[in-house]
């Protein structure tokens, strides 16, 4: 059992080119989540997807571009990586909307922009 | 809008010893919460969640939390600390925005454990 996958585990880039992070999950999840990871702010949301074919913009979206053309795949992309996107970038799913449902989250992605 | 507070950044406790991680939240309606738990180089991992009910809530790796609709807080214990349990600890709270349910996280509290 997979589960949420997430790749690469580890990426450096340079400034200015894109990027993408994938993520993938096995359960047949209908929403699913991107996040970044910071010192001094947790964890905040970048973008979900309550469907394929549909996604909405969470707290920090600028820079940052999704798509979910299959329900089980949601990967992101920085068009052109800035310094300020270096972080940890985690991938999340739940299975109902329900503001009880537990997202489930993948093992990260660790991007270094130089 | 909702938000969480954590108001230790790091906290030290001996191995044995008792331990209870504070979380305060901001929501208008009925929250939910939850605390994960993450360990170095990993993704977060459910601890336990509420949503209703008992106010009492049991997790895993025998950590329980309380909620206290009066005090906005819901914090984290643990009778006796294993020194397995170093890691970092978010608590969040989720809200229903009319498409999905999204979480807010605090900004966590690391926890060392002391031989």
């Amino acid at each position: 059992d997979a589960g949420i996958t997430q790749s690469p585990r580890y990426k450096i880039t340079e400034t200015g080119r894109q990027v993408t992070l994938m993520c993938h999950q096995t359960w047949s999840h209908s929403y699913m989540f991107w996040y970044r990871q910071d010192l001094g702010h947790g964890l905040r949301l970048i973008y979900y997807s309550a469907a394929a074919d549909i996604t909405d913009k969470g707290e920090v979206p600028d820079g940052y571009v999704v798509s979910r053309s299959k329900t089980e795949n949601f990967p992101l992309t920085l068009e052109s990586a800035t310094r300020s996107q270096t972080s940890v970038y985690f991938c999340a799913s739940s299975g109902t909307s329900g503001g009880e449902d537990t997202q489930y989250f993948g093992p990260g992605t660790r991007l270094t922009v130089l | 809008a909702q938000s969480v507070t954590q108001p230790d950044i790091h906290i030290t406790v001996s191995e044995g010893a008792s331990l209870e991680l504070r979380c305060n939240y901001s929501y208008g309606a009925t929250p939910y919460l939850f605390w994960y738990v993450q360990s170095p180089g990993q993704g977060l991992q459910l601890l336990l969640k509420y949503f209703s009910g008992d106010t009492l809530v049991q997790g895993i790796k025998g950590f329980e939390a309380e909620f206290k609709r009066s005090q906005s807080s819901f914090n984290l214990r643990k009778p006796s600390v294993h020194w397995s349990d170093a890691a970092e600890y978010f608590c969040a709270v989720g809200a229903f925005t009319g498409t999905a349910s999204k979480l807010t996280f605090g900004t966590g509290t690391r926890l060392q454990v002391t031989l």
